[in-house]
């Protein structure tokens, strides 16, 4: 079974200075990836996504991600934090072992992100 | 284009009581899913089907029961709530392979 695992419950920054949350996922085959936010009190919505193509992704609101396959990570970054990224940021994988397992995502715990002024 | 909606958005319940947590999607998507939302513990799969008629379950099933009988609608029933099912309980849809998954704004269920 997939597992992912996000370092970090809660990252701070400061307003302007670069945001990395990290995500490593246990596969013996890349699976798809997925960088979710919640803002508070609403559903998640997808920041990016890698399938197949270009290791480095990039997303909405200046994220990006890139995948490396040698050390199964997928870490998200943004070079300038501002205060509207305070957010949890969730990791998720696809499993491509079936076509059922390709629709599901397995989530990572999620990172609380705050940005200091 | 609704998306997926999710109602009631809060629910209070009494151990022991029965509810039934509504789904619908307006994208003719097949796959549909209830995750639960824990603190610390991401998202973790309830139930899911992958069309009208076919359902499944996922990491956490017990206690929860679905159905689907058309495809814009999956509700959720909770048979006899338990304080353990306190949580942000979320539907999602999803259109094909590695495409967007598509939430709901969630219920906040309450079991006391």
């Amino acid at each position: 079974a997939q597992s992912v695992t996000q370092l970090g419950s809660h990252v701070s920054v400061s307003e302007g200075a670069l945001v990395l949350l990290r995500c490593n996922y246990s596969s013996s085959v890349p699976p798809y990836l997925f960088w979710y936010v919640q803002y508070p009190n609403q559903g998640l919505q997808l920041l990016l996504k890698y399938t197949t193509g270009a290791t480095l992704v990039k997303g909405i609101n200046g994220f990006e991600a890139e995948f490396k396959k040698s050390e199964t990570s997928f870490h998200l970054t943004k070079p300038s934090a501002h205060m509207s990224d305070a957010a949890e940021y969730f990791c998720a994988v696809s499993d491509l072992g079936s076509p059922i397992s390709a629709r599901q995502l397995t989530f990572g715990s999620g990172t609380q992100l705050t940005v200091l002024p | 284009n609704a998306g997926v909606t999710q109602t009631p958005k809060f629910q209070v319940l009494k151990t022991g009581q029965s509810m039934t947590l509504q789904c619908a999607q307006d994208m003719n998507h097949e796959y549909m899913s209830w995750y639960r939302q824990d603190p610390g513990m991401g998202l973790r799969l309830i139930h899911y089907s992958v069309g009208a008629g076919i359902t499944d379950q996922g990491e956490v099933p017990n206690g929860y029961n679905v159905s689907r009988s058309t495809t814009e609608d999956f509700p959720l029933r909770l048979l006899s709530a338990a304080p353990s099912q306190t949580s942000v309980y979320f539907c999602a849809s999803v259109r094909g392979r590695g495409t967007e998954a598509f939430f709901g704004q969630g219920t906040r269920l309450t079991v006391v």
